[in-house]
Protein backbone atom coordinates (compact mmCIF):
# COMPACT_ATOMS: atom_id res chain seq x y z
CA UNK A 1 0.00 0.00 0.00
CA UNK A 2 0.67 3.44 -0.71
CA UNK A 3 0.65 6.42 2.01
CA UNK A 4 2.03 9.51 2.36
CA UNK A 5 2.61 10.99 5.92
CA UNK A 6 3.29 15.02 6.52
CA UNK A 7 3.74 14.87 10.22
CA UNK A 8 3.64 18.81 10.74
CA UNK A 9 0.49 20.64 10.23
CA UNK A 10 1.81 23.53 10.63
CA UNK A 11 5.62 25.58 10.22
CA UNK A 12 5.99 28.50 11.49
CA UNK A 13 9.37 30.17 10.51
CA UNK A 14 10.31 33.58 10.24
CA UNK A 15 11.61 35.70 7.36
CA UNK A 16 15.29 35.01 6.71
CA UNK A 17 15.60 31.62 8.38
CA UNK A 18 16.05 28.18 6.40
CA UNK A 19 12.93 26.18 6.30
CA UNK A 20 11.42 22.48 6.53
CA UNK A 21 8.08 20.99 5.43
CA UNK A 22 8.29 17.33 6.67
CA UNK A 23 7.68 14.07 4.59
CA UNK A 24 7.79 10.45 4.77
CA UNK A 25 6.24 7.73 1.96
CA UNK A 26 5.78 4.25 2.34
CA UNK A 27 5.42 2.52 -1.80
CA UNK A 28 5.97 -0.92 -2.27
CA UNK A 29 8.71 -0.44 -5.09
CA UNK A 30 10.73 2.67 -5.84
CA UNK A 31 8.99 5.93 -5.57
CA UNK A 32 8.21 9.14 -7.98
CA UNK A 33 7.80 11.85 -5.40
CA UNK A 34 6.24 15.43 -5.93
CA UNK A 35 5.92 18.38 -3.60
CA UNK A 36 2.91 21.08 -4.63
CA UNK A 37 2.27 24.01 -3.39
CA UNK A 38 -1.20 25.76 -2.70
CA UNK A 39 -2.31 29.12 -2.36
CA UNK A 40 -5.85 31.06 -1.02
CA UNK A 41 -8.25 30.06 -3.41
CA UNK A 42 -6.11 28.43 -6.07
CA UNK A 43 -5.15 24.70 -7.29
CA UNK A 44 -1.85 23.02 -6.34
CA UNK A 45 1.17 24.23 -7.88
CA UNK A 46 3.88 21.91 -9.09
CA UNK A 47 7.35 22.93 -7.07
CA UNK A 48 9.75 20.04 -8.01
CA UNK A 49 9.73 16.15 -7.98
CA UNK A 50 12.06 13.01 -7.63
CA UNK A 51 12.62 10.69 -10.38
CA UNK A 52 16.02 9.33 -10.07
CA UNK A 53 19.17 10.26 -9.80
CA UNK A 54 20.78 12.88 -7.37
CA UNK A 55 19.00 12.93 -4.00
CA UNK A 56 18.89 16.84 -3.99
CA UNK A 57 16.45 17.61 -6.20
CA UNK A 58 15.93 21.71 -7.26
CA UNK A 59 12.29 22.75 -8.10
CA UNK A 60 10.90 26.56 -8.26
CA UNK A 61 11.48 29.88 -5.93
CA UNK A 62 14.02 28.58 -4.62
CA UNK A 63 12.97 25.43 -2.85
CA UNK A 64 14.90 22.14 -2.80
CA UNK A 65 14.34 18.36 -1.53
CA UNK A 66 16.61 15.53 -0.47
CA UNK A 67 15.52 12.07 -1.11
CA UNK A 68 16.08 9.84 1.71
CA UNK A 69 15.64 6.11 0.72
CA UNK A 70 17.01 4.65 4.18
CA UNK A 71 14.71 6.92 5.85
CA UNK A 72 11.61 6.88 3.08
CA UNK A 73 11.97 10.99 3.67
CA UNK A 74 11.55 13.75 0.84
CA UNK A 75 11.98 16.68 2.62
CA UNK A 76 11.01 20.27 1.23
CA UNK A 77 13.75 22.65 1.88
CA UNK A 78 14.52 26.71 1.80
CA UNK A 79 17.75 28.05 2.97
CA UNK A 80 16.05 32.00 3.84
CA UNK A 81 12.31 31.90 3.80
CA UNK A 82 10.44 34.88 2.35
CA UNK A 83 6.66 35.91 3.82
CA UNK A 84 5.60 35.08 0.06
CA UNK A 85 6.10 31.57 0.72
CA UNK A 86 3.42 31.33 3.42
CA UNK A 87 1.22 28.16 2.14
CA UNK A 88 -0.26 25.00 1.89
CA UNK A 89 2.43 22.42 1.03
CA UNK A 90 1.54 18.92 -0.07
CA UNK A 91 3.62 15.88 -0.77
CA UNK A 92 3.01 13.35 -3.01
CA UNK A 93 4.18 9.72 -4.17
CA UNK A 94 3.81 7.61 -7.07
CA UNK A 95 4.72 3.79 -6.63
CA UNK A 96 6.73 3.32 -10.22
CA UNK A 97 5.05 -0.24 -10.75
CA UNK A 98 1.56 0.61 -10.07
CA UNK A 99 1.20 3.13 -12.88
CA UNK A 100 -0.04 6.75 -13.80
CA UNK A 101 -3.74 7.09 -11.29
CA UNK A 102 -2.15 6.43 -8.35
CA UNK A 103 -0.86 9.07 -7.25
CA UNK A 104 -0.75 9.54 -3.22
CA UNK A 105 -1.08 12.91 -1.70
CA UNK A 106 -0.41 14.05 2.11
CA UNK A 107 -2.66 15.63 4.51
CA UNK A 108 -0.67 18.80 3.85
CA UNK A 109 1.12 21.33 6.01
CA UNK A 110 0.67 24.95 6.07
CA UNK A 111 3.94 27.68 6.49
CA UNK A 112 3.90 30.35 7.84
CA UNK A 113 6.41 33.01 7.68
CA UNK A 114 6.63 35.39 9.90
CA UNK A 115 7.80 39.22 8.80
CA UNK B 1 -2.34 29.54 -22.27
CA UNK B 2 -5.31 28.99 -20.22
CA UNK B 3 -4.51 25.84 -18.86
CA UNK B 4 -7.10 24.20 -16.83
CA UNK B 5 -10.38 25.80 -16.69
CA UNK B 6 -12.90 24.95 -13.90
CA UNK B 7 -16.39 26.35 -13.86
CA UNK B 8 -18.06 27.18 -11.75
CA UNK B 9 -15.70 28.55 -9.20
CA UNK B 10 -18.57 28.30 -6.47
CA UNK B 11 -22.16 26.24 -6.72
CA UNK B 12 -24.14 26.04 -3.63
CA UNK B 13 -26.96 22.88 -4.04
CA UNK B 14 -29.50 20.99 -2.44
CA UNK B 15 -29.82 17.64 -1.09
CA UNK B 16 -30.76 15.33 -3.84
CA UNK B 17 -29.73 17.92 -6.90
CA UNK B 18 -27.60 16.86 -9.56
CA UNK B 19 -25.04 19.06 -11.18
CA UNK B 20 -22.08 19.02 -13.20
CA UNK B 21 -18.47 20.10 -12.85
CA UNK B 22 -17.13 21.35 -15.81
CA UNK B 23 -13.22 20.84 -16.87
CA UNK B 24 -11.50 21.95 -20.10
CA UNK B 25 -7.41 22.05 -20.68
CA UNK B 26 -5.69 23.26 -23.81
CA UNK B 27 -2.23 21.62 -23.07
CA UNK B 28 -3.40 18.59 -25.14
CA UNK B 29 -2.85 16.55 -22.30
CA UNK B 30 -4.00 12.68 -22.18
CA UNK B 31 -4.58 12.37 -18.83
CA UNK B 32 -7.05 14.20 -16.65
CA UNK B 33 -7.90 13.31 -13.57
CA UNK B 34 -11.03 14.70 -10.22
CA UNK B 35 -9.60 15.39 -6.98
CA UNK B 36 -11.31 16.36 -4.00
CA UNK B 37 -9.88 18.40 -1.23
CA UNK B 38 -10.98 18.07 2.41
CA UNK B 39 -9.32 19.33 5.50
CA UNK B 40 -7.16 17.54 7.17
CA UNK B 41 -7.37 14.52 4.39
CA UNK B 42 -5.55 15.73 1.37
CA UNK B 43 -6.74 15.05 -2.51
CA UNK B 44 -8.05 12.32 -2.69
CA UNK B 45 -8.81 10.75 -6.46
CA UNK B 46 -12.40 10.65 -7.35
CA UNK B 47 -12.24 9.53 -10.92
CA UNK B 48 -9.27 9.47 -14.08
CA UNK B 49 -9.24 9.11 -18.20
CA UNK B 50 -6.00 8.59 -20.12
CA UNK B 51 -7.65 9.75 -23.21
CA UNK B 52 -11.02 10.19 -24.93
CA UNK B 53 -12.94 7.70 -24.05
CA UNK B 54 -11.33 6.04 -21.60
CA UNK B 55 -12.58 6.64 -18.25
CA UNK B 56 -11.71 4.41 -14.94
CA UNK B 57 -12.68 4.96 -10.88
CA UNK B 58 -10.30 6.47 -8.43
CA UNK B 59 -10.14 6.30 -4.15
CA UNK B 60 -13.82 7.72 -4.06
CA UNK B 61 -15.76 7.26 -6.79
CA UNK B 62 -19.31 6.80 -5.36
CA UNK B 63 -21.81 9.38 -6.01
CA UNK B 64 -19.78 11.03 -9.22
CA UNK B 65 -19.54 10.10 -12.81
CA UNK B 66 -17.36 10.96 -15.68
CA UNK B 67 -16.80 10.76 -19.29
CA UNK B 68 -14.26 11.85 -22.07
CA UNK B 69 -15.53 12.60 -25.33
CA UNK B 70 -13.22 14.85 -26.43
CA UNK B 71 -9.30 15.41 -25.07
CA UNK B 72 -10.09 18.90 -23.55
CA UNK B 73 -13.57 18.35 -21.41
CA UNK B 74 -13.71 15.84 -18.59
CA UNK B 75 -16.65 16.79 -16.86
CA UNK B 76 -18.10 15.57 -13.32
CA UNK B 77 -21.56 14.85 -12.50
CA UNK B 78 -23.30 14.52 -9.18
CA UNK B 79 -26.04 12.05 -9.76
CA UNK B 80 -28.00 13.64 -6.30
CA UNK B 81 -26.16 15.55 -4.17
CA UNK B 82 -25.20 14.95 -0.83
CA UNK B 83 -24.36 16.84 1.95
CA UNK B 84 -21.17 14.85 2.11
CA UNK B 85 -20.22 15.83 -1.12
CA UNK B 86 -19.44 19.59 0.31
CA UNK B 87 -15.92 19.42 -1.07
CA UNK B 88 -13.17 21.66 -2.69
CA UNK B 89 -13.10 19.76 -6.62
CA UNK B 90 -9.64 20.00 -8.26
CA UNK B 91 -9.45 18.99 -12.12
CA UNK B 92 -5.87 17.95 -13.09
CA UNK B 93 -4.02 17.29 -16.60
CA UNK B 94 -0.72 15.49 -17.12
CA UNK B 95 0.82 15.19 -20.37
CA UNK B 96 1.08 11.68 -20.78
CA UNK B 97 0.08 8.76 -18.46
CA UNK B 98 4.07 8.52 -17.23
CA UNK B 99 3.62 8.38 -13.92
CA UNK B 100 6.81 10.67 -13.45
CA UNK B 101 4.93 13.59 -14.89
CA UNK B 102 3.75 16.27 -12.62
CA UNK B 103 0.24 17.47 -12.64
CA UNK B 104 -1.05 20.93 -13.88
CA UNK B 105 -4.43 21.87 -11.53
CA UNK B 106 -7.45 24.18 -12.18
CA UNK B 107 -7.75 26.38 -9.11
CA UNK B 108 -11.27 24.55 -7.95
CA UNK B 109 -14.67 24.61 -7.85
CA UNK B 110 -16.30 25.28 -4.21
CA UNK B 111 -19.56 23.73 -3.75
CA UNK B 112 -21.31 23.28 -0.83
CA UNK B 113 -24.73 20.91 -0.52
CA UNK B 114 -27.71 21.74 2.10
Amino acid sequence: AQSVAQPEDQVNVAEGNPLTVKCTYSVSGNPYLFWYVQYPNRGLQFLLKYITGDNLVKGSYGFEAEFNKSQTSFHLKKPSALVSDSALYFCAVRDRQTGANNLFFGTGTRLTVIP
Amino acid sequence: NAGVTQTPKFQVLKTGQSMTLQCAQDMNHEYMSWYRQDPGMGLRLIHYSVGAGITDQGEVPNGYNVSRSTTEDFPLRLLSAAPSQTSVYFCASSYSIGSNQPQHFGDGTRLSIL
